[in-house]
């Protein structure tokens, strides 16, 4: 059974800190790493598609790094805001490429003003 | 990317019956899914929408109890049906334009089965 692990399960931050969260995976079982950001009642929305090792992707204030070898990927936020307040979801496609999505459970990020 | 309408966003439904939920995407796709995160847990597959023929379900997961429809390439329902209180999670249809790319998903269902 593939599993992701995301950590931590939660984090509350204040208004303009940066922070990280963790993504881990097994790196014999890797064809792809997404990133979703889901806020409450409303679609998870994709950050992120990576699939190479090393690959640094960047989308405002959030970026995103992968390693394959040792299966992990961080993503970070610069100066947070409260708008950023959601659940960041690691997903990873499997080897060989497939429609089935593997989730982690998430990260809840809370950023208080 | 594609938008897609989930309904109803939430529910709260009585133990023994059954709630449909619909998904509508503004383009036709192919690959359509169905998703269910139980409190605490990850989101997990439950079936395979195909388009004109019976759904492909997931390990642990059933036609009874998880029916679902793809009368066409933009719309699918997932019922979950005779409904117990372990049933109350959210519920999230998603789409795959190509494969190996970005998801789209729907708002989710929040079920509470009292």
């Amino acid at each position: 059974i593939l599993n992701v692990e995301q950590s931590p399960q939660s984090l509350h931050v204040q208004e303009g800190d940066s922070t990280n969260f963790t993504c881990s995976f097994p790196s014999s079982n890797f064809y792809a790493l997404h990133w979703y950001r889901w806020e409450t009642a409303k679609s998870p929305e994709a950050l992120f598609v990576m699939t190479l090792n090393g690959d640094e992707k960047k989308k405002g204030r959030i970026s995103a790094t992968l390693n394959t070898k040792e299966g992990y990927s961080y993503l970070y936020i610069k100066g947070s805001q409260p708008e950023d307040s959601a659940t960041y979801l690691c997903v990873i496609t499997p080897q060989g490429g497939s429609e089935k999505l593997v989730f982690g459970k998430g990260t809840k990020l809370t950023v208080n003003p | 990317s594609a938008v897609i309408s989930q309904k109803p966003s939430r529910d709260i439904c009585q133990r023994g019956t059954s709630l449909t939920i619909q998904c509508q995407v503004d383009s036709q796709v192919t690959m359509m899914f169905w998703y269910r995160q139980q409190p605490g847990q990850s989101l997990t597959l439950i079936a395979t929408a195909n388009q004109g023929s019976e759904a492909t379900y997931e390990s642990g997961f059933v036609i009874d109890k998880f029916p679902i429809s793809r009368p066409n390439l933009t719309f699918s329902t997932l019922t979950v049906s005779n409904m117990s209180p372990e049933d109350s999670s959210i519920y999230l249809c998603s789409v795959l334009r190509v494969l190996n790319t970005e998801a789209f998903f729907g708002q989710g269902t929040r079920l509470t089965v009292v």
